[in-house]
């Protein structure tokens, strides 16, 4: 069936440094890449997305990457900041619809001051 | 404005019981899905409806059922709990099935079967 897989689990960052996470999915027909972010108690917060007539998407420190022949995305953050450590989810729409959404495994992701 | 909003938060509920949970999507908002958050299985879809009519359907046994109404609020019901229901259940919405905003995630209701 189809799969999402997300790389690191968790990744622990200095203050200020790039955080990369990287996702792989499985389905030919996925044509929408929202991420998420996670914080305990709250339900995901989406960050950014990426449908798949695009291969590159950034919005202030966040940015998104698609390669589609490789079934690649991956969502890059710089200067990274406290605020930032969260669980963050990457998703690939199922058959082309964007409310159904098949989530990788979440990445845990600590800044440390 | 209001986001989603998921009724109740928290629920605790004995085996075989059922269970209704609640969701009014963002006004204006027309799709809803809903999912299920578990440490092992991660978030999982459920149910997807657009206009109270059910899109799509995800791989859970048929004690789950959902509804949308006209005012597009949401409803799902689980029958005949058992201890592996136990999980948060979030539902989001959003403008169209495929629109330029993503889904809005609510903060989910914590269902614990005992």
């Amino acid at each position: 069936g189809e799969n999402v897989e997300q790389h690191p689990s968790t990744l622990s960052v200095q203050e200020g440094d790039s955080a990369v996470i990287k996702c792989t999915y499985s389905d030919s027909a996925s044509n929408y890449f929202p991420w998420y972010k996670q914080e305990l108690g709250k339900g995901p917060q989406l960050i950014i997305d990426i449908r798949s007539n695009v291969g590159e998407k950034k919005d202030q420190r966040i940015a998104v990457t698609l390669n589609k022949t490789a079934k690649h995305f991956s969502l890059h953050i710089t200067e990274t900041q406290p605020e930032d450590s969260a669980v963050y989810f990457c998703a690939a729409s199922i058959g082309g619809s964007q409310g159904n959404l098949i989530f990788g495994k979440g990445t845990k992701l600590s800044v440390k001051p | 404005k209001a986001g989603v909003t998921q009724t109740p938060r928290y629920l605790i509920k004995t085996r075989g019981q059922q269970v209704t949970l609640s969701c009014s999507p963002i006004s204006g908002h027309r799709s809803v899905s809903w999912y299920q958050q578990t440490p092992g299985q991660g978030l999982q879809f459920l149910f997807e409806y657009f206009s109270e009519t059910q899109r799509n359907k995800g791989n859970f046994p048929g004690r789950f059922s959902g509804r949308q109404f006209s005012n597009s609020r949401s409803e799902m019901n689980v029958s005949t709990l058992e201890l592996g229901d136990s999980a948060l259940y979030l539902c989001a919405s959003s403008l169209a099935v495929s629109s330029n905003y993503g889904y809005t995630f609510g903060s989910g209701t914590r269902l614990t079967v005992v």
